[in-house]
């Protein structure tokens, strides 16, 4: 059981770069996120999705996109790339998103755009 | 989700017991208390969560005070490998699943 795996694990983008992150889970999870951790800096949501085909705004969704065509896939889209997008960026999932259920994360993303 | 507040940071001997506090005031009747940590730099994990009654399971314990407004986390034999950031998240509601991350409690665990 894989959990939730995302890929790459670095990448180095230049300014104006494009580059998709992908975070797949094999746990048949109904929600998933996109997080953005900044140095010595909590995690803030950057998109997240409650099933297929829907998806909505978190907190910092500025510069990016997603889609989710698929209950296990769920990918971050950076179109343009920026020096304030340099982050980790960590997916996660769960299967109940209300109440009592634990969030599983994947292991992260470090981009660092130059 | 109610707003949480946690001191930066806090120090423990090794096989001594880790307790870290956690205010919640603002607290709401379906609100959870989550606990995750973050293990340089790694994905965080799921700890521990609770509602009004006090939970145990095998990596920590969790007290929550009667009145819901605060919090304790408790590694009861604290080792080298439990030094990490450590988050108290509140949740429920009808946030869908959006944890919110504060700044957490940096726990150093000293031989």
């Amino acid at each position: 059981n894989a959990g939730v795996t995302q890929t790459p694990k670095f990448r180095i983008l230049k300014i104006g770069q494009s580059m998709t992150l992908q975070c797949a889970q094999d746990m048949n999870h109904n929600y998933m996120y996109w997080y953005r951790q900044d140095p010595g800096m909590g995690l803030k949501l950057i998109y997240y999705s409650v099933g297929a085909g829907i998806t909505d705004k978190g907190e910092v969704p500025n510069g990016y996109n997603v889609s989710r065509s698929t209950t296990e896939d769920f990918p971050l889209r950076l179109e343009l790339a920026a020096p304030s997008q340099t982050s980790v960026y960590f997916c996660a999932s769960s299967y109940n998103a209300q109440i009592g259920q634990g969030y599983t994360f994947g292991s992260g993303t470090r981009l660092t755009v130059v | 989700d109610a707003k949480t507040t946690q001191p930066p940071s806090m120090d423990c001997a090794e096989g001594r017991a880790a307790n870290l506090p956690c205010n919640h005031s603002t607290i709401s009747g379906n609100e959870y208390v989550y606990w995750y940590r973050q293990i340089h730099s790694q994905g965080p994990q799921y700890i521990i969560h609770g509602l009004k009654n006090n939970e145990t399971n095998e990596m920590a314990s969790l007290i929550i005070t009667e009145d819901r407004k605060s919090s304790t986390l408790i590694l009861p034999h604290a080792t080298l490998r439990d030094t990490a950031v450590y988050y108290c998240i509140v949740h429920g509601g009808t946030s869908y699943g959006k944890l919110t991350f504060g700044q957490g409690t940096i726990l150093t665990v000293h031989p």
